[in-house]
């Protein structure tokens, strides 16, 4: 199986509060995204990182903040949130920023009281 | 940019019976055209994909069909099991254009025992 690990699964937050979501992949791959998807939706994308550096920002507003520390790591800073933030998060991966073929992680369920 | 309008958003199958669904696309340019299948609560999986230099792609109760003319590809589910219910999402992307993977709206196929 595709070797893409998001942590946390699940995590409950207030507005207030500043918190952080991670993705750790393991298969080399050069590109790696960042997607919101709410209920019955289709994935939404918020950012692309290609060979580490940020190629794409989908208007994404500044409380949503990524960071690509390493090849292998992708992190995304959430901070003073509002409740329809709330969705999965989805960090994906693959051999290029527009090779085609996505391996998504299973995702962060985020709740914003 | 791209549009991927895709049909049924619901689908209901007797057991052993085949699925069709069926997805558009607006730009003729796009030359990669993947399916992605999300069960209830897990991520979204690459099940299958076919490229524009092929008109239909085959793995195992699965295929794919592209009319590049017509602008439209379909998925073909035969001999369905409980384990195919499932959310379906096409999409459409133009490798080497630099430019995001655009997906479907979704199709929640049930398969009924």
């Amino acid at each position: 199986d595709t070797e893409v690990t998001q942590t946390p699964k699940h995590l409950v937050m207030g507005m207030t509060n500043k918190k952080s979501l991670k993705c750790e992949q393991h298969m080399g791959h050069r590109a790696m995204y960042w997607y919101k998807q709410k209920a019955k939706k289709p994935p939404e994308l918020m950012f692309v990182y290609s060979y580490e550096k940020l190629s794409i920002n989908e208007s994404v507003p500044s409380r949503f903040s990524p960071e690509c520390p390493n090849s292998s790591l992708l992190n995304l800073h959430l901070h003073a949130l509002q409740p329809e933030d709330s969705a999965l998060y989805l960090c994906a991966i693959s051999a290029g920023p527009d090779a085609g073929e996505l391996f998504f992680g299973e995702g962060s369920r985020l709740t914003v009281l | 940019g791209e549009n991927v309008e895709q049909h049924p958003s619901t689908l209901s199958v007797q057991e052993g019976d085949s699925a069709v669904i069926k997805c558009t696309y607006s730009d003729s340019a796009s030359n990669y055209f993947p399916w992605y299948k999300q069960e209830l609560g897990k991520r979204p999986q690459l099940i299958i994909d076919i490229r524009s230099n092929v008109g239909e792609k085959k793995d195992q109760r699965i295929a794919v069909t592209l009319n590049k003319t017509a602008k439209h590809f379909s998925l073909h589910i035969t001999e369905t099991q409980p384990e195919d219910s499932a959310v379906y999402f096409c999409a459409a992307l133009r490798v080497g254009g630099n430019e995001k993977l655009t997906f479907g709206t979704g199709t929640r196929l049930t398969i009924i025992p």
